[in-house]
């Protein structure tokens, strides 16, 4: 089974500038999360999505970070315009299910490699 | 919300046991808890989850006691390769579950 796919895995930029991320998940995971995770630290929620409609956002920046699921399967992940703070690991990751669909939580969440961001 | 508390950091050496305890008091009674392991360079990776008593697999046990308050993944005969982050999770209360991951324990295994 094909895991948790990112890309780019890696990129720098200057400061102002935008980025996008790809996320592709697991086939048939109707839930995907984008993490930020700052050296040093534990991975952070950005926003989680069940299918294209999203579950929860409170902690994404919205003035400059936005993500969208197209069709309930890919998603793509936007900065603009990049700080220097935004310099951290951005994880994808995906579970087949939410937990309003299931009696008792016991989703796996799967992750994928990653993508690092340097703001310069 | 489901908040845990681990310690920030163990050390041990190749062939130890090492038990890694989070404390979990606002556990609701429908939570699992899980644990997950991070490399450098990588995303966390699943590793075990239980919901009461006793869970081995091949690769760790865990023990919740009956009042589920806490939790203690062990790690038989450590080695190297164990060496990572250790992150224990909870499911949040409330209508929706958000995975809520708090700094983990890292744990260096030395020769």
């Amino acid at each position: 089974e094909a895991g948790v796919a990112q890309s780019p895995r890696y990129k720098i930029i200057e400061k102002r500038q935008s980025v996008a991320f790809w996320c592709n998940p697991i086939s048939g995971h109707a839930t995907l999360y984008w993490y930020q995770q700052i050296l040093g630290q534990g991975p952070k929620l950005l926003i989680q999505f069940q299918n294209n409609g999203v579950v929860d956002d409170s902690q994404l920046p919205k003035d400059r970070f936005s993500a969208e699921r197209l069709k309930g399967v890919d998603s793509t992940l936007k900065i603009q315009p990049a700080k220097l703070e935004d310099s951290a690991v951005y994880l994808c990751a995906s579970s087949l299910a939410h937990r309003d669909t299931t009696p008792l939580w016991g989703n796996t969440i799967y992750f994928g490699e990653g993508s690092w961001l340097t703001v310069v | 919300l489901a908040k845990t508390t681990q310690p920030i950091s163990m050390d041990s050496y190749e062939g130890q046991e090492v038990n890694i305890t989070c404390s979990h008091n606002n556990i609701a009674t429908n939570d699992y808890i899980t644990w997950y392991q991070q490399f450098p360079s990588q995303g966390p990776r699943f590793i075990i989850q239980g919901y009461k008593t006793k869970v081995t697999n091949e690769v760790a046990s865990l023990f919740i006691p009956a009042d589920r308050k806490s939790s203690t993944l062990s790690l038989p005969r450590v080695s190297l390769s164990d060496t990572a982050v250790y992150y224990c999770l909870v499911g949040e209360r409330g209508g929706s579950y958000i995975p809520t991951f708090g700094r983990g324990t890292s744990l260096i295994v030395h020769p």
